[in-house]
């Protein structure tokens, strides 16, 4: 089964409203990462939070993590048209070989 | 500039032939990755090299080899393709997997259709 699950698969809000989405995980991180993909693009780095940290800030992004439940928040306030695209948290694991493991993606539509 | 550039950025080919996928990153990162999209958005790491040398292989037929030149490229070949290896593949490179902020970089990614 995947590291990442998030949740929901697919959220539609209107512009101006916050989009919540939920991942949660199975094993030990060192860290937790969200990234954005446009369709038919890459993806591109938003946040990254540390295993010893619970809440973190990056302009209208706010991530929270909770290592007891194994599960990260990404919200994004005041949403905007050019927010619609996909989400995916990845963990950071604590093996010798470090890897990101991606969950499955929330696709977030913000209609104007 | 482009950071992480991949070659072709769409690939059509037919079954059992065998295709080559560039990778370069002018980021001076010192490790690289490829990852493999399916049609359902999921994202699963093939491999990953650091300067050159192969440190992640996950389970992938050894129809793809990777190769690494130096450490600002990764190219991937694919013989004997095959329909099921139809997917987005994409290129990404990071400062060093052992940093303790490993954030990835990604190329645009290469629509590889087997027919």
């Amino acid at each position: 089964s995947q590291q990442g699950e998030e949740d929901p698969q697919a959220l539609s809000i209107q512009e101006g409203e916050n989009a919540t989405m939920n991942c949660s995980y199975k094993t030990s991180i060192n860290n937790l990462q969200w990234y954005r993909q446009n369709s038919g693009r890459g993806l591109v780095h938003l946040i990254l939070i540390r295993s010893n940290e619970r809440e973190k800030h990056s302009g209208r992004l706010r991530v929270t993590l909770d290592t007891s439940k194994k599960s990260s928040s990404l919200l994004i306030t005041a949403s905007r048209a050019a927010d619609t695209a996909s989400y995916f948290c990845a963990t950071d694991g604590t093996g010798s070989a470090r890897q990101l493991t991606f969950g499955s993606g929330t696709q977030l539509t913000v209609l104007p | 500039d482009t950071a992480v550039s991949q070659t072709p950025k769409y690939l059509v080919t037919q079954m059992g032939n065998d295709k080559s996928i560039k990778c370069e990153q002018n980021l001076g990162h010192d490790t690289m990755y490829w990852y493999k999209q399916d049609s359902k958005k999921f994202l699963k790491i093939m491999f990953s090299y650091n300067n050159k040398e192969l440190i992640i292989n996950e389970t992938v037929p050894n129809r793809f080899s990777p190769k690494s030149p130096d450490k600002a490229h990764l190219n991937l070949h694919i013989n004997s393709l095959e329909l099921g290896d139809s997917a987005v593949y994409f290129c990404a490179s990071s400062q060093g997997f052992k940093r303790e902020d490993n954030e990835q970089f990604f190329g645009p990614g290469t629509r590889l259709t087997v027919l």
